[in-house]
């Protein structure tokens, strides 16, 4: 039972290149998230899937685009990368959409140039 | 929106206890803790709910005041492994599907 798992673990882009981070989870939860993680600004939400073929915007979106066409697997992708996209970005799960704990991957460190 | 938490940051001795607040403008349905160490991922500490309700696990405890829309987490007796940030996440009432506003953390440092 591997829980949350993201690939890849660390990225570098060029101003402008496209790149998708994949997030996959085990545990057959029907909610999923991206969030990104800035210092001093704490966890912020980009997208969220609340099931399969569902996605919604959350506080942050631009410049970000979500797939979720399978349960498992929830997709982040950048089309044109900016520095201002530099960033920690952690995909989470949870089995409820209120009052549940969510449960997150490793994250991902993407650095753009 | 962002709760607001304070203080920023805490430094304790090996079984001194620490007091982490979590303060929203607006009215919640609940309140979660998560707990980051250093280059990992948030871990999930407890959730309260509205109504008030203390939760406790171990040595980490927590409670939720509604009417103020506040909730402390208390560490009593700390160990070094407590060493971490500390976030708080909020649901806002009348919103839907977990959507998590997260406080910008604070910063505790445990010394043997």
């Amino acid at each position: 039972n591997a829980g949350v798992t993201q690939t890849p673990k660390f990225r570098v882009l060029k101003t402008g290149q496209s790149m998708t981070l994949l997030c996959a989870q085990d545990m057959n939860h029907e909610y999923m998230y991206w969030y990104r993680q800035d210092p001093g600004m704490g966890l912020r939400l980009i997208h969220y899937s609340v099931g399969e073929g569902t996605t919604a915007k959350g506080e942050v979106p631009d410049g970000y685009n979500v797939s979720r066409l399978k349960k498992q697997n929830f997709l982040l992708g950048l089309e044109s990368a900016a520095p201002s996209q530099t960033s920690v970005y952690f995909c989470a799960s949870s089995y409820s959409p209120l009052g549940a704990a969510q449960y997150f991957g490793p994250g991902t460190r993407l650095t753009v140039l | 929106q962002q709760p607001v938490q304070s203080p920023q940051a805490v430094i304790l001795r090996e079984g001194e206890d620490a007091v982490i607040n979590c303060s929203s403008s607006k009215a919640l349905y609940s309140v979660h803790w998560y707990r980051q160490k250093h280059g990992e991922a948030p871990v999930f500490l407890m959730i309260l709910l509205k109504g008030g309700e203390q939760k406790g696990h171990e040595k980490i405890s927590a409670s939720f005041n509604e009417k103020k829309q506040q909730s402390s987490l208390y560490l009593t007796a700390s160990q070094l492994s407590y060493s971490g940030t500390y976030f708080c996440g909020t649901e806002i009432s009348g919103t839907s599907y977990g959507k998590l506003t997260f406080g910008q953390g604070t910063i505790l440092t445990v010394h043997p």
